[in-house]
């Protein structure tokens, strides 16, 4: 089975733009959950999406939105870049119909650098 | 609320056993992980223990928990050089939820 994948892998932005980050889950798994990764905060979770509908969300400004398509894919959005949006930014898949006990696998990340 | 803390750094010698640890602080977690991240790369899932389980063993990984005083602990047996590498201890905390809270993490440097 092909893991997760995200593109794209790098991106550069400058601050006011906006970027759309794509995850593709593992087949069959219909959950997508997104998180953010900077050395001073660590680890937080963004949001996630299950059958296309947001099922749970972090404390992170309106800025940061995403979407789930049919097939499972989605997308986080920022807008009005800020330099602390730079991150490393991750989706995990899992199979979203075990109430919260399955497992999330991780793609390898999008690096964004706002400048 | 959720506070996931451990340590920063651990080094230990080829071959040795490497113990990680990691505290938290929310008596609801329902599942405790363990992801390793390597340099420029995304988490990889290591294991996992249900909150009502007191060990885990698989293979060189051996994890244990102790819900009354909310550690958490991965022992890394004969650990090589390719175990250098950040590893992240993470709960969840709602069954049905898939946010997971993340620890600090902790980097073991493996030294030949």
């Amino acid at each position: 089975k092909a893991g997760v994948t995200q593109t794209p892998r790098y991106l550069i932005k400058t601050r006011g733009q906006q970027v759309t980050l794509s995850c593709s889950p593992i087949s069959g798994h219909r959950s997508v959950s997104w998180y953010q990764q900077t050395p001073g905060q660590g680890l937080q979770f963004l949001f996630e999406y299950f059958s296309e509908t947001q099922r749970n969300k972090g404390n992170f400004p309106g800025r940061f939105s995403g979407r789930q398509f049919s097939n499972s894919r989605s997308e986080m959005n920022v807008s009005t870049l800020e330099l602390g949006d730079s991150a490393l930014y991750l989706c995990a898949s899992s199979s979203g119909t075990s109430g919260g006990k399955e497992t999330q696998y991780f793609g390898p990340g999008t690096r964004l650098l706002v400048l | 609320g959720e506070d996931v803390e451990q340590s920063l750094f651990l080094s230990v010698r080829e071959g040795d056993s490497s113990v990680i640890n990691c505290t938290y602080t929310d008596s609801s977690s329902t599942y405790l992980y363990w992801y390793k991240q390597e340099p420029g790369a995304g988490l990889q899932l290591l294991t996992y223990i249900f909150s009502n389980m007191d060990m885990k063993q698989d293979q060189r990984l051996t994890v244990l928990l102790n819900k009354k005083d909310k550690h958490l602990s991965l022992r890394i047996a004969d650990t090589q050089t390719g175990d250098s590498a950040i590893y992240f201890c993470a709960e969840t905390l709602q069954t049905g939820a898939n946010n997971l809270f993340f620890g600090t993490g902790t980097r073991l440097t493996v030294i030949p």
